[in-house]
């Protein structure tokens, strides 16, 4: 079982629709992530989050937006989606080092939601 | 700029075999280093880490990983592999200097033979 849970697992949606993916984690870590992983390819940074603060935004396209409402949750906003956009949508976690911005610690990550765009 | 490779997308060892998984990276300043094992449908699981230290750093379910920092290479290894052990494998850098980003390589396909 993974410390980090993902929900839902499964999403389809047409390209109109809107719909939020979830991620939780108890573990204290005050670090979070999503990634997007296409088959058989390296996840691939969007968003990182560090201390409920936007801290990393890697050119993602403005119809994903995500959310940190607190130090535990994680949610990524979808709206508008393109069929290129189907994928894992990974979230992960860390604890931050004070002082050294977290380097050193492993990611943590969930099982990921399974998105397809119609 | 950081960069980890990967050169073998497909690994295959019979099982009992030793087995290498081969990472080589390159970054501005001394690297932490990372493996990753993922399952088909299943996140990506921390298998050990590389700080500083011992060059040869023991990890979860038996492996093991190498830190060469002349050949700028952190190979995986089991000395006897598993046929539950085949999975998709990731090494992954972080670069102390510019550290928040976290780069993984291409990731190698092991193939453990019954």
């Amino acid at each position: 079982d993974t410390e980090v849970t993902q929900t839902p697992k499964h999403l389809v949606m047409g390209m109109t629709n809107k719909k939020s993916l979830k991620c939780e984690q108890h573990m204290g870590h005050r670090a979070m992530y999503w990634y997007k992983q296409k088959a058989k390819k390296p996840p691939e940074l969007m968003f990182v989050y560090s201390y409920e603060k936007l801290s990393i935004n890697e050119s993602v396209p403005s119809r994903f937006s995500p959310e940190c409402p607190n130090s535990s949750l994680l949610n990524l906003h979808l709206h508008a989606l393109q069929p290129e956009d189907s994928a894992l949508y990974l979230c992960a976690s860390s604890q931050v080092t004070p002082g050294q911005g977290g380097n050193m610690q492993p990611q943590h990550f969930g099982d990921g939601t399974r998105l397809s765009i119609l | 700029a950081q960069s980890v490779a990967q050169p073998e997308d497909q690994v295959n060892v019979a099982e009992g075999n030793p087995l290498t998984v081969k990472c080589t990276y390159s970054v501005s300043g001394n690297p932490y280093l990372f493996w990753y094992v993922q399952y088909p449908n299943r996140g990506l699981q921390f298998l050990l880490k590389y700080i500083t230290g011992d060059n040869l750093v023991k990890g979860s379910y038996g492996f093991e990983a190498e830190f060469n920092k002349s050949q700028t290479s952190f190979h995986l290894k089991k000395p006897s592999a598993l046929v539950s052990d085949s999975a998709l494998y990731f090494c992954a850098v972080r670069d102390m200097v510019y550290g928040q980003n976290f780069v993984f390589g291409p990731g190698t396909r092991l193939s453990v033979l019954p």
